[in-house]
C-alpha cells in the first residue's frame, strides 16, 4: 500500500496521560499535514511541515501540543496531559511541494480520553 | 483568516436526481480547491481539485466550478446514486468547511 498511514488507528487514554501517533506519508511527498476533527465538522487545520520544516502551527494547537518531522520522513504528534476535550478523528495528510497540489488523506487516528 | 462555509448541511434526493452543492470562502487570494468525499468514521477522499487559475475540473459524474472573485465553489453530480451517500467536505487551502451530508434514497 502506497498511500498514507496513520498508526494508531484507535487510542483510548485516561485524562492527563501522553500520546503520540504516527504518519507516514507517500514517499515522494514533502509535505505533510495535521488536521483535528471533531463529529460533524470538518477538519480543523493544525499544522504542516515541507521536509523537516515546521512552516505554520494553528493557534488551535497549544503547548500540550507538539509536532516533530525529525528525518522529513514520517512524523509524530504527541498531546501532553490530555483532556476530554481533545477527544477527536487526527487526520494526516500529505502532498508534494507547493501550494497547488492535492492533498492525500490518511485514515485518520481516533482518540478517546476518558 | 479564511472563512469556508457549506451549504446546505444536509441533503437528501431520490436516486436519478442531478444536485448541486455549494462552497463559499471569504479570502479569494487561494493555491486550490479541492472536494473531499468522507463516509461515516472514514479518512477523506480526494474528488476534484481546482487550482487557482482554472474554473473548473471534471471526474464522471463530478464538476467543480470555481469562482475566485465571487469567493464561490460548486459541486455538481449528475444523476445521483445511493453510493453517493457520503459526508461532501471543500477545502480552500488547508482550511474546511463543515460539509454537506448527503443521502441518495433508492
Amino acid at each position: 500500500d502506497t498511500g498514507v498511514s496513520q498508526d494508531p488507528r484507535h487510542k483510548i487514554t485516561k485524562r492527563g496521560q501522553n500520546v503520540t501517533f504516527r504518519c507516514d506519508p507517500i514517499s515522494e511527498h514533502n509535505r505533510l499535514y495535521w488536521y483535528r476533527q471533531t463529529l460533524g465538522q470538518g477538519p480543523e487545520f493544525l499544522t504542516y511541515f515541507q521536509n523537516e520544516a515546521q512552516l505554520e502551527k494553528s493557534r488551535l494547537l497549544s503547548d500540550r501540543f507538539s509536532a516533530e518531522r525529525p528525518k522529513g520522513s514520517f512524523s509524530t504528534l504527541e498531546i501532553q496531559r490530555t483532556e476530554q476535550g481533545d477527544s477527536a478523528m487526527y487526520l494526516c495528510a500529505s502532498s508534494l511541494p507547493g501550494g497547488m497540489n492535492e492533498q492525500y488523506f490518511g485514515p485518520g487516528t481516533r482518540l478517546t480520553v476518558t | 483568516k479564511q472563512e469556508v462555509t457549506q451549504i446546505p448541511a444536509a441533503l437528501s434526493v431520490p436516486e436519478g436526481e442531478n444536485l448541486v452543492l455549494n462552497c463559499s470562502f471569504t479570502d479569494s487570494a487561494i493555491y486550490n480547491l479541492q472536494w473531499f468525499r468522507q463516509d461515516p468514521g472514514k479518512g477523506l477522499t480526494s474528488l476534484l481539485l481546482i487550482q487557482s487559475s482554472q474554473r473548473e475540473q471534471t471526474s464522471g459524474r463530478l464538476n467543480a466550478s470555481l469562482d475566485k472573485s465571487s469567493g464561490r465553489s460548486t459541486l455538481y453530480i449528475a444523476a445521483s446514486q445511493p453510493g453517493d451517500s457520503a459526508t461532501y467536505l471543500c477545502a480552500v487551502d488547508m482550511r474546511f468547511g463543515a460539509g454537506t451530508r448527503l443521502t441518495v434514497k433508492p
